[in-house]
């Protein structure tokens, strides 16, 4: 079963607009990770924000934390075409790296 | 500086085969980690190497399932006798340490006729 669930699990934008995603997770935490993945391609890390954090920002990327709800969201902001993807949360625990079940992207050009 | 590296690409067994899918993790990484995914789902945990004791095999489906990392580096997963729901794709992902991003490989996709 999944540690955690995405929401929405599908987001249709226009290019240029922003998306929002959002992850629920279920077990504490050391660091909660995003990552995209295209299609039939391995998972590719975007960001890592840690459990004592609350807000990160790399490049076009905000991603936020509030452990007291066990939630994040991922904001990517000016969305391009190429961003189209599905986009996972990934809990990290002591051992284990457990992902939620995922947002699938489009960005419409 | 090559990434994670997984073969085959693609697998095709019939049910009843064994399996074994490899893992090259990237050079120096510690932690080693074999997921499954369905299609359309995210990622399922199977088990966690740090070096080569395998720490955690608490997602491995059946005792069909078995995963070694002798010397710490190369991995592999092996399924016998494969069933139709073993079909996925089997990715495999090293990092640094367990504090540090995950690095993927594309996977390998077995398909179980």
């Amino acid at each position: 079963s999944q540690q955690g669930e995405e929401d929405p699990q599908a987001l249709s934008i226009q290019e240029g607009e922003n998306a929002t995603m959002n992850c629920s997770y279920k077990t504490s935490i050391n660091n909660l990770q995003w990552y995209r993945q295209n299609s039939g391609r391995g998972l590719v890390h975007l960001i890592l924000i840690r459990s004592n954090e609350r807000e990160k920002h790399s490049g076009r990327l905000r991603v936020t934390l509030d452990t007291s709800k066990k939630s994040s969201s991922l904001l990517i902001t000016a969305s391009r075409a190429a961003d189209t993807a599905s986009y996972f949360c990934a809990s990290g625990g002591y051992q284990k790296v457990t992902f939620g079940t995922g947002t699938k992207l489009q960005v419409i050009p | 500086g090559a990434g994670v590296s997984q073969s085959p690409r693609y697998k095709v067994a019939k049910r009843g085969q064994d399996v074994a899918l490899r893992c090259d993790p990237i050079s120096g990484h510690v932690s080693l980690f074999w997921y499954q995914q369905a299609l359309g789902q995210g990622p399922e945990f199977l088990t966690y190497f740090q070096n080569e004791a395998q720490l955690d095999k608490s997602g491995l489906p059946s005792d069909r399932f078995f995963a070694e990392r002798p010397e710490g580096s190369v991995s592999t997963l092996k399924i016998q006798r494969t069933q139709q729901e073993d079909s996925a794709v089997y990715l495999c992902a090293s990092s640094e340490n367990r504090e540090t991003p995950l690095h993927f490989g594309n996977g390998t996709r077995l398909t179980v006729t």
